[in-house]
């Protein structure tokens, strides 16, 4: 069956190390998203992907970057990991069109000390 | 400012009742709206939508209801079943061809057995 997966699924780190989280999913969607959930805020958008060589920035890019080098992978990197950056990350993918759903992973639990 | 409100962090119903989760939005141009479910340790998964088009959209025990002039959406669950206690996100999105998802932060609700 097709998914999407997160790996690692907890990570702990300090404060100024660089950390990559991934993402993958099976079901060849065009469209990847990555998300941060905080307590009091819901989901805020990080960075997206229309395709492959595609990212843009979303409402909270600030000390992240993607990279899209195939069709099934979002890796989601912090440059420097700050103590603000604790949370949980979601990654979603979904097909070709504006109303199509989003899928999400299980989630990657991030603690920066 | 946030353009999607949930106001009521969590909502308690007796099993068998029906369960109303109240989504407000100040964003004219969304145009497609989405109610998303979560357990814990899980991602989010997709539960029911709407287009701007429609005032009601109908899937077995959920019902989503909009309200365009008043900018507000509802998700009626009929019966509530236990394994419905979950957060529950009010997501919306604005414009064709736009994939980026703003979600509101979510309604804890409580299903009593």
């Amino acid at each position: 069956d097709a998914e999407i997966t997160q790996s690692p699924r907890h990570k702990i780190t300090e404060t100024g190390r660089q950390v990559t989280l991934a993402c993958h999913q099976t079901w060849n969607h065009n469209n990847m998203f990555w998300y941060r959930q905080d307590l009091g805020h819901g989901l805020r958008l990080i960075h997206y992907s229309y395709g492959v060589q595609d990212t843009n920035k979303g409402e909270v890019s600030d000390g992240y970057s993607v990279s899209r080098s195939n069709t099934e992978d979002l890796p989601l990197t912090l440059e420097s990991a700050a103590s603000s950056q604790t949370s949980v990350y979601f990654c979603a993918s979904s097909d070709g069109q504006p109303t199509d759903t989003q899928y999400f992973g299980p989630g990657t639990r991030l603690t920066v000390l | 400012d946030q353009q999607v409100k949930q106001n009521s962090p969590s909502l308690s119903v007796q099993e068998g009742r029906i369960s109303i989760l109240n989504c407000d939005y100040t964003n004219s141009m969304f145009d497609y709206f989405l109610w998303y479910k979560k357990y814990p340790a899980e991602g989010p998964t997709f539960l029911i939508s709407i287009s701007s088009i429609k005032d009601k959209n109908e899937d077995g025990r959920f019902t989503v209801f909009l309200n365009k002039s008043a900018k507000h959406l509802s998700l009626h669950i009929v019966p509530s079943q236990p394994g419905d206690s979950a957060v529950y996100f009010c997501a919306a999105s604005s414009g064709a061809g736009s994939y980026q998802l703003t979600f509101g932060k979510g309604t804890k609700l409580s299903v009593i057995p």
